[in-house]
């Protein structure tokens, strides 16, 4: 598609349950990139994929996160047992070519909270 | 280390009159630099970019943007601004070797009826 999708929009955890989140970069689109907007606005890189492979993952952390973008499916990041610190909106972006010039596209987020 | 500084949270603007929102960057080498748009519950949208060449560049929806090497600044204006612009901007700068985004600290923009 033309257009980043995600899902769900929001998801509620309770604190130590499992959360997994989707998302479906622009066809043609080689990498995905995934960010974490917290509080005041502020945004956190957690993992980027140049196809399904992890192209730089120092974002992560790795003891209750994980991702994975496999082919012919959604990019997926789950958190093993949330956290409170875990609630905040999830962007996923894509971009068609490595490079700095390349702009991302973004998806519309999901919106987790952590009960 | 490349980063980027927003220093106003919050710029307020009567529809009409044009407006800035400030960037300011810290890159080494070339700087490749960027401006999304968040409206309310919604992704980040892309405005316009800075790679090389002219130093104004235009972007989506009237915007554009001034590249000034010397105070290594990027600055978003818009010569006449709508009540629909008011939303929360971003610029942003990719980081080498892996070109993920730094963010600046985002600035909202409040434009007046």
């Amino acid at each position: 598609g033309e257009e980043v999708a995600q899902t769900p929009k929001h998801l509620v955890r309770g604190e130590g349950q499992k959360a997994k989140l989707y998302c479906a970069p622009i066809k043609g689109h080689s990498y995905v990139f995934w960010y974490q907007q917290v509080l005041k606005n502020e945004f956190k890189f957690l993992i980027s994929f140049q196809n399904e492979n992890v192209f730089d993952e120092t974002g992560m952390p790795k003891e209750r996160f994980s991702a994975k973008c496999l082919p012919n499916s959604p990019c997926s990041l789950e958190i093993q047992a949330t956290k409170l610190e875990d609630s905040a909106v999830y962007f996923c972006a894509s971009s068609r070519d490595r490079g700095p010039g390349d702009e991302q596209f973004f998806g519309p987020g999901t919106r987790l909270t952590v009960l | 280390a490349q980063s980027v500084a927003q220093p106003e949270d919050q710029v307020n603007v009567a529809e009409g009159n044009p407006l800035t929102v400030k960037c300011t960057y810290s890159v080494s080498g070339n700087p490749y630099l960027f401006w999304y748009v968040q409206y309310p519950n919604r992704g980040l949208q892309f405005l316009l970019k800075y790679i090389t060449g002219d130093n104004l560049v235009k972007g989506s929806y009237g915007f554009e943007a001034e590249f000034n090497k010397s105070q290594t600044s990027f600055h978003l204006k818009k010569p006449s601004a709508l009540v629909s612009d008011s939303a929360l901007y971003f610029c942003a700068v990719p980081t080498s070797g892996t070109y993920k985004y730094i963010f600046g600290t985002g600035t909202r923009l409040k434009v007046l009826a």
